[in-house]
Formats: C-alpha cells, structure tokens, sequence
C-alpha cells in the first residue's frame, strides 16, 4: 500500500506565474488535508477536502489560492500569481475517516525566485 | 485560539534519554501527536496519545500527558544519532475536521 504521494517534490517557479502541487491520499483515504510550513516553522492548516467537497479552507488565504478534489484523481492545490512570500514546503495529508490518524506526503518544496 | 509551544533546541549525547516537552492551551485536544521530520522529508507519525490517557510507551518512546498542565512529553530512551531531527507536537482542538495544530518543533542533535 503506497503511502500519500506528492509530486513535484520541488518546484520553482518566477514571481507571477501559476504552481500546481499534486496529492494522491493513501488508498481507501477519502479525507485530504493540506497544510504549509514556512521555513524553520511549524506546519499550519490550509483546507480539509473529501470527494468533491471543500470541507473547511479557514486556513487558505483568500486570493490566489484554491483547492480541488475531483472524483476521480488526485487532489490539487493551485496558487495563482505566485510572490515570493509562497515560498514554503507544501504537506499533503490523508486519512480514512474524520476522527483517524492523518498520514503526511514527502512535501512539495516551492520556490519563488 | 489554539497555540502549542515547544522549545527550539535540544542537545544530548548518544546513549543518554532525550526529552521534548510540549504546552498547549485547547483543553478539548483529543488526540496529541508527536511526529519526527528529518531533514528534507516529510513527517513521519511517531506516536500518539488520547486525552484520556496519562502515558504510552512504544518500545523507546515514552509519551506522558499532563492533562491538568496542559503538558505533553516525548521521552527517547538510548537516543541514537539515528533521532537527530525536528520534532513536532501536535493537536486536534475542538474542531469538526480533526485538523491539526503544530508546534513550532525541536529540534534534536545527538552528538557521538
């Protein structure tokens, strides 16, 4: 069984243009989570997903940023017009029901020059 | 809001037990998590603990919660250079979607 999947695992990008990071969850994993963690911080929260569903996005910010879970594939966050404060390493997580453990991706680690 | 606070730094010798410490301030945290994240990589679940329970231990590890204190430790006994990474405490507040609030992390060298 595949653990949480994340590609890229590094990504740049030039200020203003669009970053796509990918998360395919554990197998039988419905419930994603993403969350950002700055450089020599600590992970915050960005959107809980299931299926098709924005569950909770109190912790994106509300402009460039959006989030998807399709039917069928994997879950992506997009950041639009990227700026240099987007800078971060992107987690990914997943779990098989709201109450269970969440299970982190390897990260994807976005720069903007 | 939630907050957990852990310190920045920690340094031990190998063979010697480590101890992270960890506060937070949501009294409804169900679960406490203690996740490890070696350079460059993701976060790998080390352990955890239910707020009903005063302590866990897995093999090395030994988790103590302090309820009342609002106090969460992560014991290493014979800590390796193997453990050298950061450590991260988390929590799952009163929150319908289980999300996770971390500390900031500590970050553990184990010096030869």
């Amino acid at each position: 069984n595949a653990g949480v999947m994340q590609n890229p695992r590094h990504l740049v990008r030039r200020r203003g243009q669009e970053a796509r990071l990918r998360c395919s969850p554990m197998k039988g994993h419905s419930h994603v989570y993403w969350y950002r963690q700055l450089p020599e911080e600590g992970l915050k929260f960005m959107v809980y997903l299931q299926k098709e569903n924005i569950i909770d996005e109190s912790g994106m910010p509300k402009e460039r940023f959006s989030a998807e879970f399709p039917k069928e594939g994997p879950s992506i966050l997009r950041i639009q017009q990227v700026v240099r404060g987007d800078s971060a390493a992107y987690f990914c997580a997943s779990s098989p029901g709201i109450a269970n453990i969440q299970y982190f991706g390897a990260g994807t680690r976005l720069s903007v020059l | 809001g939630e907050d957990v606070e852990q310190s920045l730094f920690l340094s031990v010798r190998e063979g010697d037990s480590s101890v992270i410490n960890c506060t937070y301030t949501d009294s409804s945290s169900t679960y406490l998590y203690w996740y490890k994240q070696e350079p460059g990589a993701g976060l790998q679940l080390l352990t955890y603990i239910f707020s009903n329970m005063d302590m866990k231990q897995d093999q090395r590890l030994t988790v103590l919660l302090n309820k009342k204190d609002k106090h969460l430790s992560l014991r290493i006994a014979d800590t390796q250079t193997g453990d050298s990474a950061i450590y991260f405490c988390a929590e799952t507040g009163d929150n319908a979607g289980n999300m996770l609030t971390f500390g900031g992390g500590t970050r553990l060298m184990v010096k030869p």
